[in-house]
């Protein structure tokens, strides 16, 4: 089966750069996208096709990816990046789009 | 504006059935897949499977596979996740979501709308 694996969680000061990570086998040959999820709220896309970034995403936001790991990065964390934080990919190789969700990692700002 | 619009709250005892929707507007509803996704009360998300309205081609993903049925209307606009005999595990918030996000580059497979949740309490 399709997996991806995340850290349950990270910590960081204000300020600081914080680093979450999401590892799969399929990862090098299959974008993946990141959502951040503040209580009691829906989802909201943070990264797409590994490193772009929607409109109205502040630039403090960047991923990268290199081989089976994708990295969201979140530069000068300011109190309101608590939240939890999903990798997401798709198998679009078959008939249809085959979408799994990482484990999810909450972000703590100390 | 495109908008997804869940069904409201719902508080069920354990055996009964329940069918909760998700309407669609501001876009052309049969060209995206439409996911479902569930959120167990301090968990993850989990993919709970897709349809495309278009068509009605319907995909589970394999831990939900017999477990509910997902449907949609492309007259009404609105897909429909539904249970016909609900337990306790299935308490959870829902997601409707809208595979599909295009940039200059083209088509995401990621979900940029999502509905606001319904809220699944099931118990005795």
């Amino acid at each position: 089966s399709y997996e991806l694996t995340q850290p349950p969680s990270v910590s960081v000061s204000p300020g600081q750069t914080a680093r979450i990570t999401c590892s799969g086998d399929a990862l090098p040959k299959q974008y993946a996208y990141w959502y951040q999820q503040k209580p009691g709220q829906a989802p909201v896309l943070v990264i797409y096709k590994d490193s772009e970034r929607p409109s109205g995403i502040p630039e403090r936001f960047s991923g990268s990816s290199s081989g089976t790991t994708v990295t969201l990065t979140i530069s000068g964390v300011q109190a309101e990046d608590e939240a939890d934080y999903y990798c997401q990919s798709a198998d679009s190789s078959g008939t249809y789009p085959y979408v799994v969700f990482g484990g999810g990692t909450k972000l703590t700002v100390l | 504006e495109v908008q997804l619009v869940q069904s409201g709250a719902e508080v069920k005892k354990p055996g009964e059935s329940l069918k909760i929707s998700c309407k669609g507007s501001g876009y052309s509803f049969t060209s995206y897949w439409i996911g479902w996704v569930r959120q167990m009360p301090g968990k993850g998300l989990e993919w709970m499977g897709i349809i495309y309205p278009g068509d009605s081609d319907t995909r589970y993903s394999p831990s939900f596979q017999g477990q509910v049925t997902i449907s949609a209307d492309k007259s009404i606009s609105t897909a429909y996740l539904q249970w016909s005999s609900l337990k306790a595990s299935d308490t959870a918030m829902y997601y409707c979501a809208r595979l599909g996000y295009y940039d200059s580059s083209g088509y995401q497979i990621c979900v940029y709308y999502w509905g606001q949740g319904t809220l699944v309490t099931v118990s005795s």
